[in-house]
């Protein structure tokens, strides 16, 4: 059973309001990730994190930003949604050594109108 | 930069039937090699990964996957599939002593027909 949480499932949201997307994990995990998964596409990383207080951008630039003030968790901020940021977005977690795979939340999808 | 290929984005096969999902990289250094895979409206789930050993890995709900350094491969296969395993799959790699961050691939949605 997965130990990392995001909230909310589904949110649709008019255009140029600020939400946060929120990601919890319970597993005491120093690392964590922000992916975007468009329908048929790859996830794309936007946003991970090594630990409190570190915060760095992924492959796939993107309009939104993180915060890590406590290990476990770590918020996705959007401070003007667009209809151009509708899409799923997934939070992971890993040990200290990522080769033991990552924890995926059940994901966010988002739709702006 | 490491990349994922699937090479199929659509595998449709009958109930009872075996399937195997292609997945290759390339990586100019060594990796590690995971499938994930995702049900409707959920996460991804870790099904099997490779890390060092022997090349024939087995994972979970019957699935096993075959590294092939030769070929730079790592399919997936299960030799009798159900209904429940439609799903998408996808194939990832991670750079051995390098960036910590999963590459994925663009995923193969499996169709499981009665």
């Amino acid at each position: 059973e997965a130990d990392i949480y995001q909230t909310p499932r589904y949110l649709v949201i008019g255009t140029g309001k600020k939400i946060t997307l929120e990601c919890s994990q319970t597993m005491g995990h120093d690392k964590m990730y922000w992916y975007q998964q468009d329908p048929g596409m790859e996830l794309h990383l936007i946003h991970y994190s090594y630990g409190v207080n570190s915060t760095e951008k992924g492959d796939l630039s993107s309009e939104s930003t993180v915060s890590r003030i406590r290990t476990e968790h770590f918020p996705l901020t959007l401070e003007s949604a667009r209809p151009s940021h509708t899409s799923q977005y997934l939070c992971a977690s890993s040990e200290h050594r990522a080769n033991y795979g990552y924890t995926f939340g059940s994901g966010t999808r988002l739709t702006v109108v | 930069a490491q990349s994922v290929t699937q090479l199929d984005s659509q595998v449709p096969v009958f109930e009872e039937a075996p399937v195997e999902l292609r997945c290759n990289y390339s990586s100019s250094v060594s990796v590690y090699l995971f499938w994930y895979v995702q049900y409707p409206n959920q996460g991804l789930q870790l099904l099997l990964k490779y890390l060092s050993g022997s090349t024939l890995v087995k994972g979970i709900n019957g699935f096993e996957a075959e590294f092939n350094k030769s070929q730079t491969s790592f399919h997936l296969r299960k030799p009798s599939v159900h209904i429940s395993d439609t799903a998408e799959y996808f194939c990832a790699v991670l750079l051995q002593g390098g960036s910590e961050k999963l590459v994925f691939g663009k995923g193969t949605k499996l169709t499981v027909n009665p």
